[in-house]
């Protein structure tokens, strides 16, 4: 399974953009990346997935890199109720369902 | 029901007891799933179901943990003798079907075992 590379922190405004990156450079062909977000001690969320194209929901903007060894989770007006841990993931292929989650991205939206 | 359950919420046990965590996964829902989170890092996989039959028990960090799902609904892991180290929440989430990857799990509130 691809592993995936994610800063441990970050920091964004209240009403501004939050662009959070994720690098997934062994990733194969028929992997999906998928972004679960976790709030305090509550379970994982979904929030979005996508194979190779952008992708959009009313949560948040997926963008894939051409070569789709990057990808970028999109929230396009953060809210304090956004401050969570952002986790991105390559799911295995061709063999189960599971999710292997890393550490993730602590994000703090700032008022 | 409405969502993915788990009970209990809290468990506290003494080192060397047993203990059974239950999921009640989300009606419908093919597959089932359990993860182990430690404090601070992300969910850890342990093993999942199809309808009743284990496919991947390769997470499960050894022989005093064991999952079932008899009846391929709800779902109960154990862990026997337990030790100070197996203190984590325990996280079971379910996805309606199985073998594709856009499929996406919905997790439950898990439960937080503490061994003294």
């Amino acid at each position: 399974d691809a592993k995936t590379t994610q800063p441990p922190s970050m920091d964004c405004a209240e009403g501004r953009a939050a662009n959070l990156p994720c690098n997934h450079s062994t990733i194969s062909g028929n992997e999906y990346v998928y972004w679960y977000r976790q709030i305090h001690s509550q379970g994982p969320q979904y929030i979005i997935h996508g194979l190779k194209n952008n992708e959009t929901n009313e949560m948040a903007s997926l963008i894939i890199t051409e070569d789709r060894k990057s990808s970028t989770l999109i929230l396009p007006h953060a809210t304090l109720r956004d401050t969570a841990v952002y986790y991105c993931i390559v799911r295995v292929a061709n063999t189960g369902n599971q999710f292997y989650f890393g550490t993730g991205t602590s994000l703090t939206v700032i008022p | 029901g409405a969502g993915v359950s788990q009970s209990p919420r809290y468990k506290v046990t003494k080192r060397g007891q047993d203990v059974a965590l239950r999921c009640d996964p989300i009606s419908g829902h093919v597959s089932l799933y359990w993860y182990r989170q430690a404090l601070g890092q992300g969910p850890e996989f342990l093993t999942y179901f199809n309808y009743e039959a284990q496919q991947d028990k390769s997470g499960l960090p050894n022989d005093r943990f064991s999952a079932e799902r008899p009846e391929g609904s709800i779902s109960t892991l154990t862990i026997q003798r337990t030790e100070q180290r197996d203190s984590a929440m325990y996280r079971c989430a379910s996805s309606l079907v199985y073998g594709s990857n856009t499929d996406t799990q919905y997790f439950g509130p898990g439960t937080r075992l503490t061994v003294l």
